[in-house]
């Protein structure tokens, strides 16, 4: 059962505009959630962060979104260059006070930005 | 600081064979962690360890062992290798000091077993 998911498999956007990458989740336990972004070749790095007592988290271009009424996160990017092109991936925890580190992750999304 | 690095970059292995895929981290991190990654999937973690001397099972580590005899080497061991192992493997580690979440991950072995 896949507890954290990325429905959109690519998106592509101009230079300039604004990205919107989603995640959806199913455990309510969740206490972070997390955007990775990874290269090719690679391996993936961290972006930013959001715990779930926040709904909204900004970095920079960067800026995540919580609602947990839905499940449901987003990353924006704003404004896009191309060198934001790669795959996102979106990650959860919800350890309690396990302390391990131990990340679930979604499929990816792989952000095109055009110049 | 190489950060997190892994070896081989690349191998395949035919089916029944045995491998160990090498991870080693400069940063002092006690914790370390081994995830696979199919084509189009996210990535699923095989193992983790909290320390020398202690690991423990993840979501997928079926196939697999590892081992901690150092803070700074995480091994991870394929014993009879089959199609269903064929990934691309990433070692990862992390400061449990500092924001246990961001993990650092090594550049990844993509491995074929036919």
């Amino acid at each position: 059962d896949q507890q954290v998911k990325q429905n959109s498999p690519s998106l592509s956007v101009q230079e300039g505009r604004i990205s919107i990458l989603n995640c959806d989740y199913t455990n309510s336990m969740f206490d972070y959630f997390l955007w990775y972004k990874k290269y090719p070749a690679e391996g993936p790095t961290f972006l930013i962060s959001i715990s779930s007592i926040k709904d909204k988290n900004e970095d920079g271009r960067f800026t995540v979104f919580l609602n947990k009424s839905a499940k449901h996160l987003s990353l924006h990017i704003v404004p896009s260059q191309p060198g934001d092109s790669a795959v996102y991936f979106c990650a959860a925890s919800g350890e309690g006070s396990s302390n391990t580190g131990k990340l679930i992750f979604g499929q990816g999304t792989t952000l095109q930005v055009k110049p | 600081n190489a950060g997190v690095t892994q070896t081989p970059k690349f191998r395949i292995l035919k089916i029944g064979q045995s491998m160990t895929l090498q991870c080693t981290q400069d940063m002092n991190h006690n914790y370390m962690y081994w995830y696979r990654q199919d084509p189009g999937m996210g990535l699923k973690l095989i193992y983790y360890s909290v320390g020398a001397g202690i690991t423990d099972k993840g979501e997928v580590p079926n196939g697999y062992n590892v081992s901690r005899s150092t803070t700074e080497d995480f091994p991870l061991r394929l014993e009879l290798a089959a199609p269903s192992q064929t990934s691309v493997y990433f070692c990862a580690s992390t400061n449990p000091g500092g924001f246990i979440y961001e993990q650092y991950f090594g550049p990844g072995t993509r491995l074929t077993v036919t």
